[in-house]
């Protein structure tokens, strides 16, 4: 079964940072895109970066390129997402996901990200 | 932010059919870019609805269809059930962005 547990979430003042992880297991996670997706509360999803199976390749989405920055360990089969600089826009549910072709195929539980001071 | 827009809500009664639209343009849906679906529940992650702009996952009742054309693509959902209330998002790749996009997202009520 396709597990994936996120950790690190919590409340950060604006211009801080933060680290999250998110631990993969069931499946062979040097194989696979991954990629991390955020939700606003009551707003939609919104795309934030992705990474190739041997994390050579990154891309990120606009309004967070040059202030996070996505790895991931696969002798340890986790992802992560460096957050810094952030701002009272970056609050939101980040998940965590596995992609296959050009979907998202495995969605974690999701941890907030809230930035107040 | 979102580039392909949904119709903010949908209702239907018990046993009905509903449809929920999908527009992109020329540099998403419109260039050939697969559309895909997520259903979120109240309270909990989106979950894979429709791939491909058709091909349900396994354990994805066949009341679940999807359809794409031009520039736009639409979820049906047929013999609506109170357990289907929830969000639903399309999403698809943008060539122009280089990047993910989703829809707006869709409400839909169980009447």
């Amino acid at each position: 079964e396709v597990q994936l547990v996120e950790s690190g979430g919590g409340l950060v003042q604006p211009g801080g940072s933060l680290r999250l992880s998110c631990a993969a297991s069931g499946f062979t996670f040097s194989s696979y895109w991954m990629h991390w997706v955020r939700q606003a509360p009551g707003k939609g999803l919104v795309w934030v970066s992705r990474i190739n199976p041997d994390g050579s390749s990154t891309t990120y989405a606009d309004s967070v390129n040059g202030r996070f920055t996505i790895s991931r360990d696969n002798a340890e089969n986790t992802l992560y997402l460096q957050l810094n600089s952030l701002r009272a826009g970056d609050s939101a549910v980040y998940y965590c996901i596995r992609g296959y072709s050009s979907y998202f195929e495995y969605w974690s539980q999701g941890t907030l990200v809230t930035v107040s001071s | 932010q979102s580039v392909l827009t949904q119709p903010p809500s949908v209702s239907g009664a018990p046993g009905q059919r509903v449809t929920i639209s999908c527009t992109g343009s020329s540099s998403n849906i419109g260039a050939g870019s697969d559309v895909h679906w997520y259903q979120q529940l109240p309270g909990t992650a989106p979950k894979l609805l429709i791939s491909d702009n058709s091909n349900r996952p396994s354990g994805v009742p066949d009341r679940f269809s999807g359809s794409k054309s031009g520039t736009s693509a639409s979820l049906a959902i047929t013999g609506l059930q109170a357990e289907d209330e929830a969000d639903y998002y399309c999403q698809s790749y943008d060539n122009s962005l280089s990047g993910y996009v989703f829809g707006t997202g869709t409400k839909v009520t169980v009447l």
